[in-house]
């Protein structure tokens, strides 16, 4: 069972462009949705988090989007760059339990 | 400040054979995790704990079995390997809950021949 949906599988970005990562949860209780950064070899760490009471938040480059009613979320990375190159991993969870990942993004920032 | 320590790193296994995969945490994080990551399919838990003496089943139990006697050991136990259970394990803890954010290990890369 499918409870996060994450798209593209992989995507491939110009160094400089906008890279755009999104998800689909189906469990309305969700309430705390956070992305991880994943690089080779290494395990995931947490990049950025958003709770449904705000539709937006920026750090950096990073922006998590929020839309409750069709929920969804998107990761947008700006100017991105080769070192941004990383499987990303959205996620969410309810009632303060523990995490569901989606099934990750491959983004490669090319020159 | 080692964070969250896994051991091995790599390991092949028969079919059939047993081994254990160890994680350590010095953070004095109460709640500790067990993944499987296998590709286009995500992370997948395995098994949880909230606490010293507590764990609980997570998603994919089956054929894996754990322990939790100090807060700072969680090992993952393999019993009677099979192929299915080719994977990429990561152990992980939190503070807290999953807002507290996940501290996650570097990995053991297990193959099952």
């Amino acid at each position: 069972q499918q409870q996060v949906k994450q798209s593209p599988q992989s995507l491939i970005v110009q160094k400089g462009g906008i890279s755009i990562i999104n998800c689909a949860y189906e469990n309305t209780a969700f309430d705390y949705f956070p992305w991880y950064q994943q690089f080779p070899g290494k395990g995931p760490a947490l990049l950025i988090a958003i709770r449904p009471d705000v539709s937006e938040k920026k750090e950096g480059r990073f922006t998590i989007s929020f839309n409750k009613s069709a929920k969804q979320f998107s990761l947008h990375i700006m100017d991105s760059q080769p070192g941004d190159s990383a499987t990303y991993f959205c996620a969410a969870s309810f009632g303060n339990e523990k995490l569901t990942f989606g099934t990750g993004t491959r983004l490669t920032i090319i020159p | 400040n080692a964070g969250v320590t896994q051991t091995p790193k790599f390991r092949i296994l028969k079919i059939g054979q047993s081994m254990t995969l160890q994680c350590t945490q010095d953070m004095n994080h109460n709640y500790m995790y067990w993944y499987r990551q296998d590709p286009g399919m995500g992370l997948k838990l395995i098994y949880y704990s909230v606490g010293a003496g507590i764990t609980d089943k997570g998603e994919v139990p089956n054929g894996y079995n754990v322990s939790r006697s100090t807060t700072e050991d969680f090992p993952l136990r393999l019993e009677l390997a099979a192929p299915s259970q080719t994977s990429v394990y990561f152990c992980a803890s939190s503070y807290g809950t999953a807002n507290y954010g996940y501290t996650f290990g570097s990995g053991t890369r297990l193959t099952v021949v």
